[in-house]
């Protein structure tokens, strides 16, 4: 059975901490992975990794991908009250129907 | 910007009440999609649309149906409310084929009394 485990399942850190979020999968046919933020609101899309060991960068947020050990991380440096979320990590699967399976996600709470 | 709206933020029904959700997106996207999300169990698929008036089955498609008829709108009907159909459903809308984004509604938190 396809699926995607994210740990740890909550985090609380302090503003200016840098953290790790994990993604791993076991998904047939995979395509890529994505990391979405969700506040109180719509999930926002954050990065698509298709290769291994190319890391993508926004700002204090990067990401990158393992197709061989089938793992992802999201990292965050220097936290501010502003990133607390739930991170998403979904696989894409298959074939022209652009399915995601998702992992539950991973709660963030970073304090001043 | 990618717009995808859901009609309502929150909604409170009776049990055995037919519910309609209502999603619409501005980016010409072929493929929408339903998903519900509950603690623990993080988003499951529901239904999707590929194209107007084709749909096929997610992960979890007992209790709905779905409805689409123009191509910017995906409607999620719930033919007869229940209280374990209580949670937080998410519409999103992407490009036809693989390695395309979802993006996503704000969502609509439905409570069945």
């Amino acid at each position: 059975e396809d699926k995607v485990v994210q740990s740890p399942l909550s985090l609380v850190v302090h503003e200016g901490d840098t953290v790790t979020l994990n993604c791993s999968y076991e998904v047939t046919n995979f395509r890529s992975l994505l990391w979405y933020k969700q506040e109180k609101k719509a999930p926002t899309f954050l990065f698509m990794l298709t290769s291994s060991g190319i890391e993508k960068k926004s700002g204090r947020l990067s990401s990158i991908l393992d197709k061989k050990e089938l793992f992802s991380i999201l990292n965050i440096t220097a936290t501010q009250t502003g990133d607390s979320a739930v991170y998403l990590c979904a696989v894409s699967y298959g074939g022209a129907t652009n399915k995601l399976i998702f992992g539950t996600g991973t709660l963030l709470a970073v304090q001043p | 910007d990618v717009k995808v709206t859901q009609s309502s933020r929150y909604l409170v029904k009776r049990t055995g009440e037919k519910v309609f959700l209502e999603c619409v997106q501005d980016m010409d996207h072929e493929n929408m999609f339903w998903y519900r999300q509950d603690p623990g169990l993080g988003l499951r698929l529901i239904y999707f649309s590929y194209d107007v008036k084709m749909k096929e089955k997610g992960d979890i498609p007992e209790g709905y149906s779905v409805s689409r008829e123009k191509k910017e709108r995906f409607s999620l009907i719930l033919e007869s409310a229940s209280t374990n159909q209580t949670s937080m459903y998410l519409c999103a809308s992407s490009f036809a084929g693989a390695g395309n984004i979802q993006y996503f509604g704000a969502g609509t938190r439905l409570s069945v009394l």
